[in-house]
């Protein structure tokens, strides 16, 4: 496996479902991004890890739970999700922080 | 707010032409400034990334960024119907906080 890695590729889930969303960089980079893109608007930040610890969390939903627990994997825990929430969950990972990104494939995930 | 500001286009080119893609941004603190190229169902791809003031060259790609003026732009020199996309700015600020235009889309006609 080369650069970063997301899984699924696509999820469907109901609003009581639990799932988790797995990313993995295979660059030896230190920081991680999880990123939301919904039709017409910018890509928004969600959160930011360096060195495994948070840095970033950008007033996102408590629905929504990241967790790194090393600086190779990065997973977005969903629980409760609402229709709205339907997007392209996209991670990103860099050297450093400011850095510049490289972006894993994506999960398209449908919340019905 | 912090804003990142790019006309959405489309913006139509033959093939062969020059593209030249704008982004204008707010913060005068911003230090790193970044274009990525995302293709229609895929995620972003970098493409080029300039700190100073100044063009930067990669192929057929040419980047400039003005810090006084507040923009960064990218240059595509024989624009090629594969290079249609949506062109996204992005700058960081503050060491961490990426912020992203809502892109521009480009269509080189063949």
């Amino acid at each position: 496996e080369t650069g970063v890695t997301q899984t699924p590729r696509h999820l469907v889930m109901g609003m009581t479902n639990k799932k988790s969303l797995k990313c993995e960089q295979h660059l030896g980079h230190n920081a991680m991004y999880w990123y939301k893109q919904s039709a017409k608007k910018p890509l928004e930040l969600m959160f930011v890890y360096s060195l495994e610890e948070r840095v970033e969390n950008n007033s996102v939903p408590s629905r929504f739970s990241p967790e790194c627990p090393n600086s190779s994997h990065l997973f977005l825990h969903l629980h409760t999700l609402q229709p709205e929430d339907s997007a392209l969950y996209l991670c990103a990972s860099s050297q450093d922080i400011g850095r510049e990104q490289y972006f894993g494939p994506g999960t398209r995930l449908t919340v019905t | 707010q912090k804003e990142v500001e790019q006309n959405s286009g489309p913006l139509s080119v033959p093939e062969g032409a020059i593209a030249s893609l704008n982004c204008t941004y707010s913060d005068r603190g911003s230090q790193s400034f970044f274009w990525y190229r995302q293709y229609s169902g895929k995620s972003p791809e970098l493409i080029m990334f300039i700190y100073s003031n100044g063009d930067k060259e990669d192929g057929r790609f040419t980047a400039q960024l003005n810090k006084a003026s507040q923009y960064v732009s990218l240059l595509i020199r024989d624009s090629q119907p594969s290079d249609s996309a949506t062109y996204l700015c992005a700058e960081t600020t503050g060491g961490f906080k990426t912020i992203f235009g809502a892109g521009t889309r480009l269509f080189v006609k063949a």
